[in-house]
This record gives structure tokens, C-alpha cells and sequence, in this order.
């Protein structure tokens, strides 16, 4: 079974760029989340899908951030401009439901210069 | 709201050791789930456990056990036998179900513990 698959792995970016990542989640889950994890830090999350509704993007700062999971599969979280503190590893992972244990991809690491 | 606090940030051990990574956890929710995570150098975060809080049992699967203890919000990883390819960061977690059981999906982590494992 392919695991959720995450790109591009790396990004440099100077700052006020745009910048996208894109994942593709483990067929047949349901349930999509984008984490941002700073350096020697855990996982926190940023948004959850449930299919193509966005249940909990509490956490997203929704003046830079977006993102969408258009027909419930794939989804793109992006970042515009982007700062300096926006340098971190981006994980995206999938679930079958909300509850079941969340399987994580490569994430993307980001740098702002 | 809901915390988990790792308070070993480094351990390191000799192969062969036994080791134990501690994990407390607060939470108000009656019902949710707990996690072990691991992330190798390679930087993706490996399942290795979910356990749901009213099950209180302990378990064992191979070199790895965990011991889940209501009573003092604990949830301990313990690596028998320990071997350099176990040298990772453990992340516990911690999801909280909410009122009748609406909320799951949220994943809360601790900081991480980095386990170094010398031949």
C-alpha cells in the first residue's frame, strides 16, 4: 500500500514569495490533516479535512495560509508572501476517520531566506 | 485543553540497554486515545501505537512495551534490548474525543524525546 505521498520534499524560497505543497493522501482515507513542525519541536496541527470540508482550521493563519482538498483526495496548502518565521517542516497526514491513528508523509521542508 | 509533556528531552544509551521514554498527559476529556510516534533521521513520522483510554492494559510487541496508568495520566515506551537502528525522536500524543465523542482528529504531541542508541 503507497503511503501518503508529499511535494516537492524541499523548498527555498525568498521571503514574500508564494510558495505551494501538494499532498496525496492513502487511498481510501478520508480524513486529511497538515501539520507544521518547527525545529526540535512536535507536530501542530493546522488544518483537518473530513472529504472536502474543512472541520478544524483553527490553527491556520488564514492572512497567509490556505488551503483546499479539492474533490476530497489531494490537497495544497500555500503560503503567501511567505516570512522568514515560516520556515519549518510541513507533514501531511491521512486517516480513515478522525479517530483512527493518523499515517504521516515525508513532509517539505521549507526555507525562507 | 489538552497537554503532553516528555521530559526527557535526550537520552542516550548503549546497545543492549533497556530504555524507557516517559510521557505524562492532561486532559478534561473522559474518552481519547493516546500515541507513541517515531521520526527517524529521515524525518517521517512512523505509527507504533494507539491505545484508548479505557483500555488499561499494558502491551508488548517485540522489543517495545508500554505501560498506561490512569491514575498518574502516564503513558511510558520502553525499548528492551535497545539497537542503534532504534536511534529516533519518540513522540507520545495525545487526541481527546470532546463531548460525546465529536472532537477526534486533533492530535496533540509532546516535544519529542531524542533517543540515541551507541554501538
Amino acid at each position: 500500500e503507497a503511503g501518503v505521498v508529499q511535494s516537492p520534499r524541499y523548498k527555498i524560497i525568498e521571503k514574500k514569495q508564494p510558495v505551494a505543497f501538494w499532498c496525496n493522501p492513502i487511498s481510501g482515507h478520508n480524513t486529511l490533516y497538515w501539520y507544521l513542525q518547527n525545529l526540535g519541536q512536535g507536530p501542530e496541527l493546522l488544518i483537518r479535512y473530513e472529504n472536502e470540508e474543512a472541520v478544524d482550521d483553527s490553527q491556520l493563519p488564514k492572512d497567509r495560509f490556505s488551503a483546499e482538498r479539492l474533490k476530497g483526495v489531494d490537497s495544497t496548502l500555500k503560503i503567501q508572501p511567505a516570512e522568514l518565521g515560516d520556515s519549518a517542516v510541513y507533514l501531511c497526514a491521512s486517516s480513515v476517520r478522525g479517530r483512527d491513528e493518523q499515517f504521516f508523509g515525508p513532509g517539505t521542508r521549507l526555507t525562507v531566506l | 485543553a489538552q497537554k503532553v509533556t516528555q521530559a526527557q528531552t535526550e537520552i542516550s544509551v548503549v546497545e543492549k540497554e533497556d530504555v524507557t521514554l516517559d510521557c505524562v498527559y492532561e486532559t478534561r476529556d473522559t474518552t481519547y486515545y493516546l500515541f507513541w510516534y517515531k521520526q527517524p533521521p529521515s524525518g517521517e513520522l512512523v505509527f507504533l501505537i494507539r491505545r484508548n483510554s479505557f483500555d488499561e492494559q499494558n502491551e508488548i510487541s517485540g522489543r517495545y512495551s508500554w505501560n498506561f496508568q490512569k491514575s498518574t495520566s502516564s503513558f511510558n515506551f520502553t525499548i528492551t534490548a535497545s539497537q542503534v537502528v532504534d536511534s529516533a525522536v519518540y513522540f507520545c500524543a495525545l487526541m481527546g474525543a470532546g463531548a460525546g465523542g465529536t472532537s477526534y482528529g486533533k492530535l496533540t504531541f509532546g516535544q519529542g524525546t531524542i533517543l540515541t542508541v551507541h554501538p
